[in-house]
Parts: C-alpha cells; structure tokens; sequence
C-alpha cells in the first residue's frame, strides 16, 4: 500500500481482555517500531524489527505485551489482559533502513474501561 | 540512555510572527535528529532529517537547524494551518522522542 496501515483505528476492552492490534507496513520496509503514546505526551518506543527479527523489545512495559512479524511484512503487537493504563494510542512505524525517517500509520486508539 | 527533551511545550503565535522551536538531544552516537508534525488524531508527518552539525533544511516556512546538542525548527510567518504539535527524535540505537511543542498560530 502507499502508507502505513494500522487496524483497527479504535478499540474499547474491558479490563482483562487480551487484544491484538495489526500493523502493515509500507511494502519493503525492513524496520518496523511500535510506540505507546499518551494523550499530550511523545511517543514512547516498545519495540523494533528488522524484518523479522524481533532486536529491541527493550521498551515494552511488561510481559503482557508480545511483539511478532513472522514474515518479516505485517506486525501484530498483542496485549494480554489488559489493565486500565494501557489505554493510549499505539502507534507503527517503518523505514527502509536503519537512519532514513520512518513513516507513521493513524495509530490504535485503545481505551481499557 | 538516550534522551530528548523541547521546548517550549507550548507557544501561541500570531499570524505572521516568527519564532522557534527548541529541540536538546543527548545520544550516544546520533545516526540522524528528525522533525515531524503531528495534528491531532493523526500519526506523526516527517518533516526533515538532519544528519550532521551544521546541516540545515527548509520547506516551506520551515527551516530546521542542527548542531552538537541541539536542533531548532525556525517558523517563518506562520499561517493558523501550522498549528499542530512538533515532535524532534533522536536515531542512536531507535528512534526516541521529545514530549513534542503545541503551537497555536492565531488569525
């Protein structure tokens, strides 16, 4: 596609429940991230791919959040039972190598209720 | 660790009055220093890409500038359409990023 796609746009769960929000990077692009952001706030990094090698998941705040792209192409970042300060916006992103400016999708909207 | 703070957090111009955006970054080996847009409900828009001190880029009424420890995006008689949030990221190891500056440009 000609941008970053991020599905769904919105997403309520009640607290508990696992989800899973998808990302389809622009086609090509090798690295692909996952920020967190609050609402007034940057965003805040939780993981990097490099195809589909998971190299940094140094930002992910607890185990309950798993990062994959298993075909080095779309990323699914799930959260297992969430709580109710998960609720942010999360947001992908992808380059076409390590230091070129990486292109955003809309972001997921998760509120935790 | 790297880290990336700007300011102001907000600025309210109005239109047609010049200013700039702060941007201080400590990286470990910086790779590159990038400006994005922000508007709201919206992911962030690229802007520019600076890599080395000194380096200077333009588009539009924007001029963004760089040097060891800081960068600044320079406003040039802001039209109210520039209002949105400016975010600065720093590339060391991953992209990190400032709290962002909200700018308000009034009529």
């Amino acid at each position: 596609g000609a941008g970053v796609s991020q599905s769904p746009r919105y997403k309520v769960a009640k607290r508990g429940q696992d989800v899973a929000l998808r990302c389809d990077p622009i086609s090509g692009h090798v690295s692909l991230f996952w920020y967190q952001q609050a609402l007034g706030q940057g965003p805040e990094f939780l993981t990097y791919f490099q195809n589909e090698a998971q190299l940094d998941k140094s930002g992910l705040p607890s185990d309950r959040f798993f990062a994959e792209r298993p075909e080095g192409s779309v990323s699914t970042l799930k959260i297992q039972r969430t709580q109710q300060e998960d609720s942010a916006v999360y947001l992908c992103a992808s380059n076409k190598q390590y230091n070129t400016e990486a292109f955003f999708g809309q972001g997921t909207r998760l509120t935790v209720v | 660790e790297d880290q990336v703070t700007q300011s102001p957090e907000a600025l309210r111009l109005q239109e047609g009055e010049s200013s700039s955006l702060n941007c201080s970054y400590t990286v470990s080996g910086l790779r590159g220093l990038f400006w994005y847009r922000q508007d709201p409900g919206k992911g962030p828009e690229f802007l520019f890409t600076l890599y080395s001190a000194g380096e200077e880029k333009e588009k539009e009424r924007l001029k963004a500038t760089l040097t060891k420890k800081e960068s600044f995006l320079h406003i040039t008689a802001p039209k109210p359409e520039d209002s949105a949030t400016y975010l600065c990221a720093s590339y060391g190891q991953n992209f990190v990023f400032g709290p962002g500056t909200r700018l308000s440009v009034l009529p």
